[in-house]
């Protein structure tokens, strides 16, 4: 079993659509969760940065982690063609070097149709 | 204000090669890690250094090294190049243990 769990879609929505991605996971100690938005053949890029149970709200996007039930989610509203990427979730772990490294799902692919 | 930096953004190598791909970190993060992004998958974590010191290592074979400059550039350098090592090697700058900022990647390619 994969420490974190994200089902790759293909999704696809119509413009203005809200869509809602998720990851599970099974590593009670992730401390800090995070979602990331990657364009073909390009670095990812941090959308939303989150480390404690509820919702977090940055203009179109709103991250949603339930660490009892082990699940984050990350809701996008008012879907724009521009949207259409791969979105990745990552959860960090703490080293015993001291250090922190991220797990990544698979990565969820979206298309925003007009 | 300049992002993560990294260099050269695609290379074609050899079986056997050696490689050497480097990172300009955010200006003040004093952090960086090495991923492999292989097509289809998330990110694999590879190493992590802070204060040019070693941090973290992933499941990966003594062929992959790397190392932190003193003015927080990093160089991670892969001997023996196999074909499997084709991939998106991805460097990010943090301050530790905060959120990661990623640069665009080298593209790989082992023939």
């Amino acid at each position: 079993q994969k420490e974190v769990e994200q089902d790759p879609g293909p999704l696809s929505v119509p413009e203005g659509a809200i869509v809602s991605l998720n990851c599970t996971y099974s590593n009670s100690a992730f401390q800090y969760f995070m979602w990331y938005r990657q364009y073909s053949r390009k670095g990812p890029e941090l959308l939303m940065y989150t480390y404690s149970s509820g919702n977090k709200e940055d203009g179109r996007f709103t991250a949603q982690v339930d660490k009892s039930s082990k699940y984050i989610s990350l809701f996008i509203r008012d879907s724009q063609p521009s949207d259409s990427a791969t979105y990745l979730c990552a959860m960090s772990l703490i080293l015993t070097g001291g250090g922190n490294k991220l797990t990544f799902g698979t990565g969820t692919q979206l298309k925003v149709e007009l | 204000d300049a992002g993560v930096t990294q260099s050269p953004t695609h290379l074609i190598k050899t079986r056997g090669q050696h490689v050497t791909l480097r990172c300009s970190p955010i200006s003040g993060h004093k952090s960086v890690s090495w991923y492999q992004q292989v097509l289809g998958q998330g990110p694999q974590f590879i190493f992590q250094y802070y204060e040019k010191e070693e941090r973290g290592r992933g499941n990966f074979p003594d062929r992959f090294s790397a190392r932190q400059f003193p003015n927080y550039s990093s160089e991670l350098n892969v001997n023996a190049l196999l074909l499997g090592d084709s991939a998106l090697y991805l460097c990010a700058s943090s301050s530790i243990r905060t959120e990661a900022f990623f640069g665009q990647g080298t593209r790989l390619t082992v023939v």
